[in-house]
């Protein structure tokens, strides 16, 4: 069973499009997180979400809106998309409170490639 | 919380030990270390993480001195399939925080 899935795990657009990727976790986390890790490989945070609540919001274009109907699910649609938002989209969870041992939990990433 | 800083790549042959040194000299008294390892077209995966001295598990050893400014990833053994990014973080124990990730350290391991 995939702890934390994303949808889908490839996606290629027109510029001007508007697209969605979707994230499940089973892990029974309370916070969910999306990071992009753009063509130089450099891994940057965008939202985080603890309990459906916005905790986190990184200096991120207001195209990207992240919506999470219940703590297991995190999604992020993108308005208007641009040739620079080319990238991969990672999402992950964690447990608040937990003991941080076991760390953060990530997907197998979404490739948007804008063209 | 504090910067890192580790070489941007290593080579290694199969069956050596690999250690990747990472440099944090403005760690804070309740920081803790991380690393994470990405392997080509997947999510960051956590390793192991200390506070101080050593901390093994089936995967890697962590070794952080008495001052707590650096720290050792130590890789028993490596094959083929440990060539992946290994990425040295400092994060706090609890709360909520992001995760700030560096360059990376691109190990690659040759037969």
């Amino acid at each position: 069973d995939t702890a934390v899935s994303q949808t889908p795990k490839y996606l290629v657009t027109q510029m001007g499009n508007d697209k969605s990727i979707k994230c499940e976790q089973n892990l029974g986390h309370d916070t969910m997180y999306w990071y992009k890790q753009d063509s130089k490989k450099f891994l940057k945070i965008m939202f985080s979400y603890n309990n459906k609540e916005l905790i986190i919001n990184e200096t991120v274009p207001n195209r990207f809106s992240p919506k999470s109907p219940d703590k297991a699910h995190l999604n992020l649609h993108i308005n208007s998309l641009e040739l620079g938002d080319s990238a991969v989209y990672f999402c992950a969870s964690s447990q608040e409170g937990q003991k941080f041992n076991y760390g953060y939990t990530f997907g197998s990433g979404t490739r948007l490639t804008v063209v | 919380l504090a910067k890192t800083t580790q070489p941007i790549s290593m080579d290694s042959y199969e069956g050596q030990e690999v250690n990747i040194t990472c440099s944090h000299n403005n760690i804070a008294t309740n920081d803790y270390i991380t690393w994470y390892q990405q392997f080509p077209s997947q999510g960051p995966r956590f390793i192991i993480q200390g506070y101080k001295t050593k901390v093994t598990n089936e995967v890697a050893s962590l070794f952080i001195p008495a001052d707590r400014k650096s720290s050792t990833l130590s890789l028993p053994r490596v094959s083929l399939s440990d060539t992946a990014v290994y990425y040295c973080l400092v994060v706090l124990p609890t709360g909520f925080q992001k995760l700030v990730f560096g360059t990376g350290t691109r190990l690659l391991v040759s037969p």
